[in-house]
C-alpha cells in the first residue's frame, strides 16, 4: 500500500516552545491529509484536514491559532503545537487520501513530550 | 460519534481464523466500510474496504451483509502479530470528511 511518513516519530520539548511535525506521503501525491491525536487508552480525535493550497478545517474544540497546520505541497503536511503545555503531550498522527480518494493511509505517529 | 459498534474485546486461537462483527445499521448508501487495526503505539494500518460486495485481499476478507447494516472481518489464520485494537468505520472516503474512530475491538490471539 500507500507510504505515509512521519517525522519526528518522538520528540520532547520544553514548555512554552514550539514544535514542527512533518508528514508526508512517499509515493503519491495528496490533495487532503488528516491530523489526528490520541491520548493514553483513548481512540484516535480528527483535529483538523489539511487542503493543499488552502486553509486547515480545525473540528470543534481544536485551537487553529495553537495547532497551525501548513499544506504547501501534494507531498508535505506540517503541523506546529505553539507555545506547547504538558497536557498538549500526546501521539500525532497524520493520513492521506490516496489515488481515487477512497483509501486513506496513515503515518507512524509522532509522539510529543511537553516537560 | 462513531456510526459503527463493535464488542470491546475478543479472543481468538493462533491459527485459527478470527471473525471481527461490525454493526453499522445507520450506514448510507455511498459510505463505505473500512476496517484499520493499530498496534499499540503505531499507526493505523490500512486493512481493507468495501461498498457492498465481499472483498478479500493478501491480510483479510471483508464480508457485507446484503443490508449493509453490519459486516464482518476475518483474518483467516490469525497470528500473533495480528494482536491489536481494530477499527470498523463507516465513510463516504472521498476526502470530504477524516475517519472517525470509535473504540474499538481489542484482539487477542493467545498462543
Amino acid at each position: 500500500g500507500a507510504v505515509v511518513s512521519q517525522h519526528p516519530s518522538r520528540v520532547i520539548c520544553k514548555s512554552g516552545t514550539s514544535v514542527k511535525i512533518e508528514c508526508r506521503s512517499l509515493d503519491f501525491q495528496a490533495t487532503t491529509m488528516f491530523w489526528y491525536r490520541q491520548f493514553p487508552k483513548q481512540s484516535l480525535m480528527l483535529m483538523a484536514t489539511s487542503n493543499e493550497g488552502s486553509k486547515a478545517t480545525y473540528e470543534q474544540g481544536v485551537e487553529k491559532d495553537k495547532f497551525l497546520i501548513n499544506h504547501a505541497s501534494l507531498t508535505l503536511s506540517t503541523l506546529t503545537v505553539t507555545s506547547a503545555h504538558p497536557e498538549d503531550s500526546s501521539f500525532y498522527i497524520c493520513s492521506a487520501i490516496e489515488g481515487t480518494g477512497n483509501t486513506i493511509y496513515f503515518g507512524e505517529g509522532s509522539w510529543l513530550t511537553v516537560v | 460519534d462513531a456510526k459503527t459498534t463493535q464488542p470491546p474485546s475478543m479472543d481468538c486461537a493462533e491459527g485459527r481464523a478470527a471473525n471481527l462483527p461490525c454493526n453499522h445499521s445507520t450506514i448510507s448508501g455511498n459510505e463505505y466500510v473500512y476496517w484499520y487495526r493499530q498496534i499499540h503505539s503505531q499507526g493505523p494500518q490500512y486493512i481493507i474496504h468495501g461498498l457492498k460486495n465481499n472483498e478479500t485481499n493478501e491480510m483479510a476478507s471483508l464480508i457485507i451483509t446484503e443490508d449493509r447494516k453490519s459486516s464482518t472481518l476475518i483474518l483467516p489464520h490469525a497470528t500473533l502479530r495480528d494482536t491489536a485494537v481494530y477499527y470498523c468505520i463507516v465513510s463516504t472516503g472521498g476526502g470530504a470528511d477524516g475517519l472517525t474512530f470509535g473504540k474499538g475491538t481489542h484482539l487477542i490471539i493467545q498462543p
